[in-house]
């Protein structure tokens, strides 16, 4: 089956600071690449959907220039959290759209970032 | 715009038994995807089920079946024969056949299965 991997798992940053996270389809080429943030016992909020080789293209409410993504790769995207503050500690999850033989989104573990 | 309501925050069974999941979700497309997925633990989501509006006939995967009702728009998953494994959160989500980029997830249900 499809698999799509993370890293890191867990990241601790202090406020103000950069954090990337990278989301990698380690059997399969992605063109398509989705990132969600999920609150505490809430539901996967779709943040942006990333295109290889294209901009990315936003969700309504959410900051293009402070959460930066690149999908430099049919194998890679990443999502980097720039001047990060607390209240951007969240759990981000990455997904991954495999079209043969239908389309499907194959989700990764996803990313604890606890900004202090 | 599309939106998806689970309207059960948490639901609980016993071992061997069967439970439902409900979720109604509100749309103008005559065409879309519906799924359910499942949240362990690990928080990695695990597609359980999908179904096709423009099919009929119900979907099902081993013991996970759903009741699609397309005129009252509600998806409901049906979990027989529950596992201490099927303890989750299982979110139903909505994807238009049109626009492949979006999946729209209700705010889930957390299940509970009692030994």
């Amino acid at each position: 089956g499809a698999v799509v991997s993370q890293h890191p798992s867990r990241v601790i940053c202090k406020s103000g600071t950069s954090v990337k996270i990278e989301c990698r389809s380690l059997d399969f080429q992605a063109t398509t690449m989705f990132w969600y943030r999920q609150f505490p016992k809430q539901s996967l909020m779709l943040m942006a959907t990333s295109n290889e080789g294209s901009k990315a293209t936003y969700e309504q409410g959410v900051e293009k220039d402070k959460f930066l993504i690149n999908h430099a790769s049919l194998t890679l995207s990443t999502l980097t959290v720039t001047s990060a503050h607390p209240e951007d500690s969240s759990f981000y999850i990455c997904s991954a759209l495999v079209t043969v033989p239908r389309d499907e989104q194959y989700f990764g573990p996803g990313t604890r970032l606890t900004v202090t | 715009a599309q939106t998806v309501t689970q309207s059960q925050p948490e639901m609980s069974v016993q071992e061997a038994e069967t439970v439902t999941l409900s979720c109604t979700y509100d749309t103008s497309e005559s065409d879309y995807y519906l799924f359910w997925y499942k949240q362990p633990p690990s928080r990695q989501m695990i597609l359980v089920i999908r179904q096709e509006a423009y099919k009929q006939q119900n979907a099902t995967e081993n013991r996970f079946s759903v009741n699609f009702q397309k005129a009252a728009k509600s998806f409901s998953l049906k979990i027989s024969d529950s596992q201490l494994g099927d303890a989750a959160m299982y979110f139903c989500a909505y994807r238009s056949l049109y626009n492949t980029d979006k999946l729209i997830f209700g705010t889930g249900t957390r299940l509970q299965v009692f030994p």
